[in-house]
């Protein structure tokens, strides 16, 4: 079974400090592995992703993530955090392996970004 | 493109009434996917479809959710009867399928409240 956790209900940070928001995973192979934001009453959107090769991922709005298999986790990262990046931030994972086709995705828990001035 | 569309955006029905919230994915995708998001809960995958055959129901909570594709452009999530704990947002994503890279495209969400 593919799974991931979101250790971390919710994280705080001052406007232009760096943020991290962290993610790991459990899948059987090489994972497929997503992050995605939600606003206030709106759907998720994706923010970016990682399929293969260079372990840095760059996505939208001057978000990044890591890549590291020998820690399992894929953190987003951000080096100068925005008041407006304050959403409901979620890791998901798809494990390439399983049977069946589609493309099933396991969210996390998810983690309330708040970014204060 | 128009995105996923969902309705409607908001249903207040009371207990025991039948629901039905509808989807239309973006042209072209033929991955859908059926979500609920509650506090309690999170995000759980409900059921998904690919090329307009279920593939995964496992993730319905009981007999009285029944969801359908019957083309490539619409799809239906029916609760009959509903139950107050059935209240959530249900959320329809939508993917064009390309190994399992393809990400995810939500719609805004149809909000239900059963009383």
């Amino acid at each position: 079974a593919q799974s991931v956790a979101q250790p971390e209900d919710q994280v705080n940070v001052a406007e232009g400090n760096p943020l991290t928001v962290k993610c790991t995973y459990s899948v059987s192979g090489n994972p497929y592995l997503f992050w995605y934001v939600q606003y206030p009453n709106r759907g998720l959107q994706f923010l970016l992703k990682y399929i293969t090769g260079d372990n840095l991922v760059k996505g939208s709005y001057g978000f990044e993530a890591e890549f590291n298999k020998s820690q399992t986790s894929f953190h987003l990262k951000k080096p100068s955090a925005l008041v407006s990046d304050s959403a409901l931030y979620f890791c998901a994972v798809r494990d390439p392996i399983l049977t069946g086709g589609g493309n099933k995705l396991t969210f996390g828990t998810g983690t309330q970004l708040k970014v204060e001035l | 493109d128009a995105g996923v569309i969902q309705s409607p955006r908001h249903e207040v029905t009371e207990m025991g009434q039948e629901v039905t919230l509808r989807c239309k994915p973006i042209s072209g995708h033929n991955s859908l996917f059926w979500y609920r998001q509650t506090m309690m809960r999170g995000l759980e995958l409900l059921i998904y479809f690919n090329n307009n055959v279920p593939i995964d129901d496992s993730g319905m909570p009981e007999d009285r959710f029944s969801a359908k594709m019957p083309n490539a452009s619409f799809s239906t999530l029916k609760i009959q009867p509903s139950e107050p704990r059935d209240s959530a947002v249900y959320f329809c994503a939508s993917s064009l399928e390309a190994a399992g890279t393809g990400e995810l495209f939500f719609g805004e969400g149809s909000r239900l409240t059963v009383l």
